[in-house]
């Protein structure tokens, strides 16, 4: 597609249910992020793909956490018993690494995940 | 200490004056990057740097690499810059390319 692709764009869950949150990245792009942004922060990092495996996972805050990426293109971040803290946007974020230079990230429009 | 430090956080002038948003960094980098978020909007790439400076209409960001730091300009701010500005560097890292962001400067230019 032309741009990272986020649904739902905004999701409402009751404690304790699962919840499943798709990125579709833009074509090509090995590299996918996923963050967190609570509201007055900058993005928190929880998971980076490169490919279909996950490089770093160190930012996942628990054990409900958990994203899956199986053919190296969309991803899947998915939050079992939810809490009212997991309330947050959801950011995925896609790139074409270009080792020792850089290379320019491209945002979704986030999921508005809200517990109540 | 965060790794990526902002400032100022918040950020409230009139329209028409020229604005620096500053970000130093503490880590080895191979990029910069800054960030614009619209209230409720998602987050859109203005720059990448490794040096020097680069200029996007009324946008102009700078970087220092050895004194790690960072500024973005606005001149003639407009109401419609009003936004949050996020700073983030990629590490420089034989291991991955994971990006480590500021809090943000939240923006406000008043008609």
């Amino acid at each position: 597609g032309a741009g990272v692709s986020q649904t739902p764009s905004n999701k409402v869950t009751e404690k304790g249910k699962y919840v499943e949150l798709r990125c579709d990245p833009i074509s090509g792009h090995t590299a996918l992020y996923w963050y967190r942004q609570s509201l007055g922060q900058g993005p928190e990092f929880l998971i980076y793909f490169q490919g279909t495996g996950a490089a770093d996972d160190s930012g996942l805050p628990n054990d409900r956490f958990f994203a899956v990426r199986p053919e190296g293109s969309v991803s899947t971040l998915k939050i079992q018993r939810t809490e009212r803290g997991d309330s947050a946007v959801y950011l995925c974020a896609s790139s074409f690494p270009d080792s020792g230079s850089g290379n320019t990230i491209y945002f979704g429009e986030g999921s508005w995940l809200t517990v109540v | 200490k965060n790794e990526v430090e902002q400032s100022p956080q918040n950020l409230t002038a009139q329209e028409g004056e020229f604005i620096t948003i500053n970000c130093s960094y503490s880590v080895g980098i191979s990029a910069l990057h800054w960030l614009q978020q619209h209230p409720g909007g998602g987050i859109v790439s203005l720059f990448m740097l490794s040096s020097g400076k680069k200029k996007h209409g009324r946008l102009i960001a700078t970087i220092n690499i050895q004194e790690k730091h960072s500024s973005l300009h606005i001149t003639a701010s407009h109401p419609r810059d009003s936004a949050v500005y996020i700073c983030a560097v990629t590490p420089r890292s034989d291991r991955d390319d994971k990006i480590i962001f500021g809090k943000g400067t939240r923006l406000h230019i008043l008609p």
